[in-house]
């Protein structure tokens, strides 16, 4: 069965500091991923997707990355982190055929 | 990128019959219509998807009709746990072979004992 880890759970940052958040899929190959963010009350915002190794499409202009260095392997980045980052981050995988999305646990980041 | 319109919260008494409505008018013809259920602090998780009439499964239906510019989740006999917000999704065929899902604000379901 496919499964899909985020880390870390939770994260406090100062402002202007790095980040990284990681995911893994386990159980498939070839997976397209995507990064969702989801600021407090508020919906889920597309950030990154990607189809492939290397390959990433960015929704929204940001100061946030995302590589995939792994087919199953999507990192989330920032250099210097805004107030405004906070939020829950949220990875997710689907498969070719259809739209059906599976979405890790979340990693919430809070930044001060 | 097909845009979809939810109600943004609904209330509903323990053991009725609920009805989300989302409208979709610039689907496609590739697109499917998918629902998540959210709690908060979770991730979404899939309840139903449909492509056109009607599908049903353990947990809910989903009604579309023809013209599939629009799409009702059922949820039968509701429960205090089912108090989330649902998201209405049309999934996208890009030439890469992905899916660019957008989630809208969703629809914030209460239950009241």
């Amino acid at each position: 069965s496919q499964t899909i880890h985020q880390w870390p759970a939770t994260l406090v940052q100062p402002v202007g500091s790095p980040l990284s958040l990681e995911c893994t899929v386990e159980g498939t190959s070839n997976p397209n991923l995507y990064w969702y963010r989801q600021a407090a009350g508020r919906g889920l915002q597309l950030l990154f997707y990607s189809v492939g190794i290397g390959q990433i499409s960015s929704e929204v202009p940001q100061n946030l990355s995302a590589s995939r260095p792994q087919d199953r392997q999507f990192i989330l980045s920032s250099k210097k982190l805004l107030l405004s980052d906070s939020g829950f981050y949220l990875c997710a995988w689907n498969r070719y055929s259809t739209g059906e999305l599976f979405f890790g646990e979340g990693s919430r980041l809070t930044v001060l | 990128l097909a845009k979809t319109t939810q109600p943004i919260s609904m209330d509903s008494y323990e053991g009725q019959e609920v009805n989300i409505t989302c409208s979709h008018n610039n689907i496609a013809t590739n697109d499917y219509i998918t629902w998540y259920q959210q709690f908060p602090s979770q991730g979404p998780r899939f309840i139903i998807q449909g492509y056109k009439t009607k599908v049903t499964n353990e947990v809910a239906s989903l009604f579309i009709p023809a013209d599939r510019k629009s799409s009702t989740l059922s949820l039968p006999r509701v429960s205090l746990s089912d108090t989330a917000v649902y998201y209405c999704l049309v999934g996208e065929y890009s030439g890469a072979g992905s899916y660019q899902l957008t989630f809208g604000k969703g629809t914030k379901l209460s239950v009241i004992p």
